[in-house]
């Protein structure tokens, strides 16, 4: 079945720091590529999201990277806040929206 | 507020019970998905519906069962109730079944099992 592996599972960066999580996915008909954001007990919300015929998108702080023939992408945090701790969800869809298992960041002060 | 409603949002019941968990999607929006969170954990996807039929299906177990209304509100029936089925269950709704959609969460039922 579909599996999205996300790494790593807990990361610590300094504020002002980049932030980097990756993910890989096993369906190679997944064509949508969305990141979401679960601040303690909240409720998950879609970041930013990416298409299957796009290799980049940018929103201000905030980049995802597609690549397709590894079927893998990543989401790319610069200049880390405090408010950017929170858990990351990457999911990739075919039929099903999948999520991988998280990434807990925390941001050092 | 997303606009995804979710009742109860709070339950504490005994094993081998049932319960009924609510989910009333975004105005507009015609699927609906539920999501199991446990500790820890990420989110297992359950089952997906798109204009009141089972659009997708995950690992849902057997004794919990769903179904999505003409007026398409969605209930999550989870029965003969073990401790391990204490999470946070999420329903999220989309504008459709399929392609590029955003899910819109709702703030969760958090199911405690004693």
């Amino acid at each position: 079945g579909e599996n999205v592996e996300q790494h790593p599972s807990t990361l610590s960066v300094q504020e002002g720091d980049s932030a980097v999580i990756k993910c890989t996915y096993s369906d190679s008909a997944s064509n949508y590529f969305p990141w979401y954001k679960q601040e303690l007990g909240k409720r998950p919300q879609l970041i930013i999201d990416i298409r299957s015929n796009v290799g980049e998108k940018k929103d201000q702080r905030i980049a995802v990277t597609l690549n397709k023939t590894a079927k893998h992408f990543s989401l790319h945090i610069t200049e880390t806040q405090p408010e950017d701790s929170a858990v990351y969800f990457c999911a990739s869809r075919d039929d099903k929206i999948i999520f991988g298992k998280g990434t807990r960041l925390h941001i050092l002060p | 507020d997303s606009g995804v409603t979710q009742t109860p949002k709070h339950l504490i019941t005994a094993t081998g019970q049932r319960v009924t968990l609510r989910c009333s999607p975004r105005s507009g929006d015609l699927s609906v998905y539920w999501y199991q969170q446990s500790l820890d954990q990420g989110l297992q996807f359950l089952i997906q519906y798109y204009n009141g039929e089972e659009r997708a299906k995950g690992n849902i177990l057997e004794r919990f069962s769903a179904q999505q209304f003409p007026d398409l509100h969605s209930e999550l029936n989870l029965s003969s109730l073990e401790l391990g089925d204490s999470a946070l269950y999420f329903c999220a709704s989309s504008q459709t079944g399929f392609g590029a959609n955003v899910l819109t969460f709702g703030a969760g039922s958090r199911l405690t099992v004693l």
